[in-house]
């Protein structure tokens, strides 16, 4: 089945430092990933995507991502955090017409 | 360029009467999904439409729930005799290709409240 998990609930980072927020995925077929934010009571905000290429994928916000398919992972990153970026993020596998997504992993950037 | 529309924002009702919320995908945009976020947990496929068509209603639940997306106008999700089960947040995306390849653009979400 295909299925994607978050195994982190929450992940607390001061700011200006690294952050990693952690994803792996299951799926038959080539995988093509998207991770998004959402902040409260908005909607998802795209971040970025991997359909294929280099396994270092550049979104918005200064945010990126590596795609490692022997680990099946797509973990998020940021070189330095800011306090603006604490929000709920949802990493997602495209599977068919659909958006399978993980539970998230709320990120607070502490000052 | 507007994006994704959804209204209304917030829907309150009591349990055995109707709910309808409205998605107004992005300009150009022909491919309608919806999504349910329960509390605490990530979004959940629905149904997937496209104009005057639903493509695939796999993740509706059996009863009580419909969709349709007509030539003209907004998408609609309808719930027939709600349920506090139901309280959940509504989200509607859009895309312009039904392709693999392409993000989906989000609206802001219907919070439906039931009593």
């Amino acid at each position: 089945a295909q299925s994607v998990a978050q195994p982190e609930d929450q992940v607390n980072v001061a700011e200006g430092n690294p952050l990693t927020v952690k994803c792996t995925y299951s799926v038959s077929g080539n995988p093509y990933l998207f991770w998004y934010v959402q902040y409260p009571n908005r909607g998802l905000q795209f971040l970025l995507k991997y359909i294929t290429g280099d396994n270092l994928v550049k979104g918005s916000y200064g945010f990126e991502a590596e795609f490692n398919k022997s680990q099946t992972s797509f973990h998020l990153k940021k070189p330095s955090a800011l306090v603006s970026d604490s929000a709920l993020y949802f990493c997602a596998v495209r599977y068919t017409d659909k958006l399978i997504f993980g539970t998230g992993t709320r990120l607070q950037v502490f000052p | 360029n507007a994006g994704v529309m959804q209204n209304p924002r917030h829907l309150v009702r009591r349990r055995g009467q109707e709910a309808r919320l409205r998605c107004s995908p992005m300009k150009g945009h022909s491919h309608v999904y919806w999504y349910r976020q329960l509390p605490e947990e990530g979004l959940k496929f629905m149904v997937y439409l496209q104009k005057e068509n639903i493509i695939d209603e796999s993740g509706m639940p059996k009863e009580r729930f419909s969709a349709e997306f007509p030539k003209e106008g907004p998408s609609i999700l309808r719930i027939q005799q709600v349920v506090r089960g139901d309280s959940a947040a509504y989200f509607c995306a859009s895309s312009g290709r039904d392709s693999l390849y392409n993000e989906q653009f989000f609206g802001p979400g219907t919070r439906l409240t039931v009593l």
